[in-house]
């Protein structure tokens, strides 16, 4: 079965540093991958989104970036966060299958809160 | 791009009793409408997904209905028990290429009393 991982489960990190979180996915191969963010009490916003290898599209202008190195792995990083990047940041995944929807999993979650 | 408004924001029930949380969408190139369940601290989980050549899904105690023409789409939560509340989120989805991009809802607030 699929699994996905993501750490640090939190992150508390001080204004102008710098960001890495990592999420990988078990079980599957050629995956889609996303990003998300989620504000305290909101819904979920898209920011990133990966079909393969070296290909992210970005879905919100911001102080954040992505990467995909590998299949199955999908990094989020920042040279100097901001006050306004706190929250809580999940990866997801899904199968590819064709031209279909597939359903988006979710993984544990890193919370990132910035002093 | 797409738009989803969702309602009630907070919603109260007592054990036993139906929930129905309702959203809209904007888009009509849309096709696919999954709900997750988030509960407090924890990630978003599926519990139940629509595509849109169906009106309606149901999982047991879980119901959704979808209605094209109108772009509306619902949740239906029967003989509700304490551990279904939560917060719960629709969302709409069409294809970009081969990825499929959600664009959630902003979440209904469940609680379930004795």
């Amino acid at each position: 079965s699929q699994t996905i991982h993501q750490w640090p489960a939190t992150l508390v990190q001080p204004v102008g540093s710098p960001l890495s979180l990592e999420c990988t996915v078990e079980g599957t191969s050629n995956p889609n991958l996303y990003w998300y963010r989620q504000a305290a009490g909101r819904g979920l916003q898209l920011l990133f989104y990966s079909v393969g290898i070296g290909q992210i599209s970005s879905e919100v202008p911001q102080n954040l970036s992505a990467s995909r190195p590998q299949d199955r792995q999908f990094i989020l990083s920042s040279k100097k966060l901001l006050l306004s990047d706190s929250g809580f940041y999940l990866c997801a995944w899904s199968a590819r299958v064709g031209v279909s929807n597939q359903p988006q999993h979710f993984g544990y979650g890193t919370r990132l809160s910035i002093l | 791009g797409e738009n989803v408004e969702q309602h009630p924001s907070t919603l109260s029930v007592q054990e036993g009793d139906s929930a129905v949380i309702k959203c809209t969408y904007s888009d009509s190139a849309s096709n696919y409408f999954p709900w997750y369940k988030q509960e407090l601290g924890k990630r978003p989980q599926l519990i139940i997904d629509i595509r849109s050549n169906v009106g309606e899904k149901k999982d047991q105690r879980i119901a959704v209905t979808l209605n094209k023409t109108a772009k509306h789409f619902s949740l239906h939560i029967t003989e509700t028990q304490p551990e279904d509340s939560a917060v719960y989120f629709c969302a709409a989805s069409s294809l970009t290429g081969t990825a499929s991009k959600l664009t959630f809802g902003t979440g209904t607030r469940l609680q379930v009393t004795l």
